[in-house]
């Protein structure tokens, strides 16, 4: 089956630290990727969609600047938290959308990345 | 955009027994829903999903309903079992073509199997 891949699994730094988080899709390619920040007992909230090799898309309210993304190939994403702070705290998962002929992919997830800012 | 909205928020079934969960979506151009389970700490996992040009869709114990007109989806469980407990969370896709095909999810639903 379709398996998405992300590194790292927790995070836990100082506040004003960069944080880097990778996605890969590991057997199929990727054209779209989205990254989500899940809070507690909450459903997931969309923060930006990537095409590889475009900018992404960000969803309103999500600061561009802060979260940086890069969708450099058909099988990674990354998304920087830069200079995080005990707000940005969260569980941040990735999801990347099969490329299927003819239709639209189902979408697979991440094992999610629980960031900590101290 | 999309707007999902899911209940019950909460579901507590004795195991054997059936559990339905039930979303609505406001955009008649969204043509595809998915359903995701959730275990504490874990990814979300599709577990089972359905297309516009369907009606209903089946895989063992779990099923799928979609009326396009009413705008609403449900998801079927029979003969539940403790391991079925978890958070199950629907979603809409908007149209892809001059949108991104975003997923739009619900709230979700925790489900618990009491043995």
């Amino acid at each position: 089956g379709a398996v998405v891949s992300q590194h790292p699994s927790r995070v836990i730094c100082k506040s004003g630290t960069s944080v880097k988080i990778e996605c890969r899709s590991l057997d199929f390619q990727a054209t779209t990727m989205f990254w989500y920040r899940q809070f507690p007992k909450q459903s997931l909230m969309l923060m930006a969609t990537s095409n590889e090799g475009s900018k992404a898309t960000y969803e309103q309210g999500v600061e561009k600047d802060k979260f940086l993304i890069n969708h450099a190939s058909l099988t990674l994403s990354t998304l920087t938290v830069t200079s995080a702070h005990p707000e940005d705290s969260s569980f941040y998962i990735c999801s990347a959308r099969e490329r299927q002929s003819g239709v639209t992919g189902p979408q697979h997830f991440g094992d999610g990345t629980r960031l900590s800012i101290l | 955009g999309e707007n999902v909205e899911q209940h019950p928020s909460t579901l507590s079934v004795q195991e054997g027994d059936s559990a339905v969960i039930k979303c609505t979506y406001s955009d008649s151009a969204s043509n595809y829903f998915p359903w995701y389970k959730q275990e504490l700490g874990k990814r979300p996992q599709l577990i089972i999903d359905i297309r516009s040009n369907v009606g209903e869709k089946k895989d063992q114990r779990i099923a799928v309903t979609l009326n396009k007109t009413a705008k609403h989806f449900s998801l079927h469980i029979t003969e539940t079992q403790p391991e079925d407990s978890a958070v199950y969370f629907c979603a809409a896709r908007e149209r892809q073509g001059s949108t991104l095909g975003r997923l739009y999810f619900g709230r979700g639903t925790q489900l618990t199997v009491w043995p």
